[in-house]
C-alpha cells in the first residue's frame, strides 16, 4: 500500500495568515492526488485533484503542487470558513489511501 | 445537480453485517465508479472499496474478505455490505463518486487524475452488544 503521510498535523493560524500542508507518498504517485477539506459532522469536499487542479466552485486561495512523492497544499490567506480538518488521497494504486489528516485551528 | 442518499441500519450487534445503500441523483450513473469510505469517530479516513456499473469491483484488502459491494443499475444504487462485525467496524460509513477514465476504448478504471467528487451524507454505524 501507498502510505501517506501530513505535516503538521495541527496548525493553528489567524485569519490573513498564508498556511501550507504537506503530503508524503510512500513511492511515486505523479500526480494522483487530491485534497479535501472536512468540517465536523460533515462529508469530504474535493478541493484539489490531479495534485494542482482546483476542483470548480473551490475559493481560488487553494492551490496545490508536487509530483512524485511530495505535494502541498496552500491557502494563500486564510479565512474563518477555512477552519477544518485537510486530507490528501492518492489515487495511484489500489487501495486509495488517505493522510491522516491536518487540522488547522484558530490562533 | 447530484445527489448520493444513503440509508442503512445503524446499530448493529457483533458478528452482524452491515447492509448499506446508496442511491444517485442527477447526473450520469455509467460514468463513474461508486466508492465507499469510513471514517470511526475522532479518526481519519478509510477507502473501502468501489464499483462501476459492469459490476466491476476493487476493494482494500484489509477488508476485502468481509465486503462486498453490489450495484443496481436499473434503480441507479449501489450497496455494500460488510460481515462478522466487531467494535472496531464502528464508523461513520460515505458513499461517493470518482469519474471513470475509459483505456483502449474498453478498460474502464477510475480516473486517476480526479478525486471523490461527490459524496453522501454519511451513516453512523456503531457496532456494540
Amino acid at each position: 500500500d501507498v502510505q501517506l503521510t501530513q505535516s503538521p498535523s495541527f496548525l493553528s493560524a489567524s485569519v490573513g495568515d498564508r498556511v501550507t500542508i504537506t503530503c508524503r507518498a510512500s513511492q511515486g504517485i505523479t500526480t494522483y492526488l487530491a485534497w479535501y477539506q472536512q468540517k465536523p459532522g460533515k462529508a469530504p469536499n474535493l478541493l484539489i485533484y490531479g495534485a494542482s487542479t482546483l476542483q470548480s466552485g473551490v475559493p481560488s486561495r487553494f492551490s496545490g503542487s508536487g509530483s512524485g512523492t511530495e505535494f502541498t497544499l496552500t491557502i494563500s490567506s486564510l479565512q474563518p470558513e477555512d477552519f477544518a480538518t485537510y486530507y490528501c488521497q492518492q489515487l495511484d494504486s489500489y487501495p486509495f489511501t488517505f493522510g491522516p489528516g491536518t487540522k488547522v485551528d484558530i490562533k | 445537480q447530484v445527489q448520493l442518499q444513503q440509508w442503512g441500519a445503524g446499530l448493529l450487534k457483533p458478528s452482524e453485517t452491515l447492509s448499506l445503500s446508496c442511491a444517485v441523483y442527477g447526473g450520469s450513473f455509467s460514468g463513474y465508479y461508486w466508492s465507499w469510505i469510513r471514517q470511526p469517530p475522532g479518526k481519519g479516513l478509510e477507502w473501502i472499496g468501489q464499483i462501476n456499473h459492469r459490476g466491476s469491483t476493487n476493494y482494500n484488502p484489509s477488508l476485502k474478505s468481509r465486503v462486498t459491494l453490489s450495484i443496481d443499475t436499473s434503480k441507479n444504487q449501489f450497496s455494500l455490505r460488510l460481515g462478522s462485525l466487531t467494535a472496531a467496524d464502528t464508523a461513520v460509513y460515505y458513499c461517493a463518486r470518482v469519474p471513470i477514465k475509459i483505456y483502449g476504448g474498453a478498460i474502464l478504471v477510475p480516473d486517476p487524475d480526479s478525486g471523490l467528487d461527490v459524496w453522501g451524507q454519511g451513516t453512523t454505524v456503531t457496532v456494540s452488544s
